[in-house]
């Protein structure tokens, strides 16, 4: 069975930094792209970055250039999103999904998510 | 404000047929391949239609694609309780270079 399992979410003040890893299971983890989504409490779900199967590739949504990295380690089978000068907006559930690249299979699946706070 | 369209609410009673819309422009559903998420309040959303039309493995042959032009649309036939929830629209962006989403449409079987 493929599993995603997110880690490294919680609270973090303004300005912080914070690193989300996922961790894949079930499947051949560096013959897939992998992608980094988000969702605001109440709200539609937003993109946030793409990796490609080796990491040559990455694609960051605006709202994030600058700001966050994504990378991955296949001999772990991991994904990682290192998250730096934070702000309140990015409050949110951070979901990591194995594929995303396009004309592909989509976002299948999806891992639970994990919590990121951002307050003061 | 979402890059895709969709409206906010649909619903339906058992049985019935249900049809979600999603506009977008030439960047995006007009050049690209549409994808539809299901998410249940609380969950993670799951994959029931990928490529504009096919249906992944485990997804009841009562969820349909179609795509014209700028549109997108995803139809819920024999409409059961377990499909409600939110849906959502994803295309890529070829000018935002980016996965862009609908706002979601609530699904309520009545």
């Amino acid at each position: 069975e493929v599993q995603l399992v997110e880690s490294g979410g919680g609270l973090v003040q303004p300005g912080g930094s914070l690193r989300l890893s996922c961790v894949g299971s079930g499947f051949t983890f560096d013959t897939y792209a992998m992608t980094w989504l988000r969702q605001v409490p109440g709200k539609g779900l937003e993109w946030v970055s793409l990796i490609s199967l080796s990491g040559a590739a990455i694609y960051y949504a605006d709202s994030v250039k600058g700001r966050f990295t994504v990378s991955r380690d296949n001999s772990r089978s991991t994904m990682y999103l290192q998250m730096d000068s934070l702000r309140v907006e990015d409050t949110a559930t951070y979901f990591c999904a194995k594929g995303g690249w396009f004309g592909g299979p989509g976002f299948d699946p999806w891992g639970r998510g994990t919590l990121v706070t951002v307050s003061p | 404000q979402s890059v895709l369209t969709q409206p906010p609410s649909a619903s339906g009673t058992p049985g019935q047929r249900v049809a979600i819309s999603c506009s977008g422009s030439r960047f995006n559903i007009g050049n690209n391949h549409v994808y539809w998420y299901h998410q249940v309040s609380g969950a993670a959303p799951k994959i029931v239609m990928y490529r504009n039309d096919q249906r992944p493995a485990g997804v009841a042959d009562r969820f349909s694609g179609s795509k014209s032009g700028t549109s997108a649309s995803l139809a819920i036939s024999g409409l059961r309780s377990e499909d409600e929830g939110d849906y959502y629209c994803a295309a890529w962006d070829d000018s935002l270079t980016g996965w862009v989403f609908g706002g979601g449409t609530k699904v309520t079987v009545l």
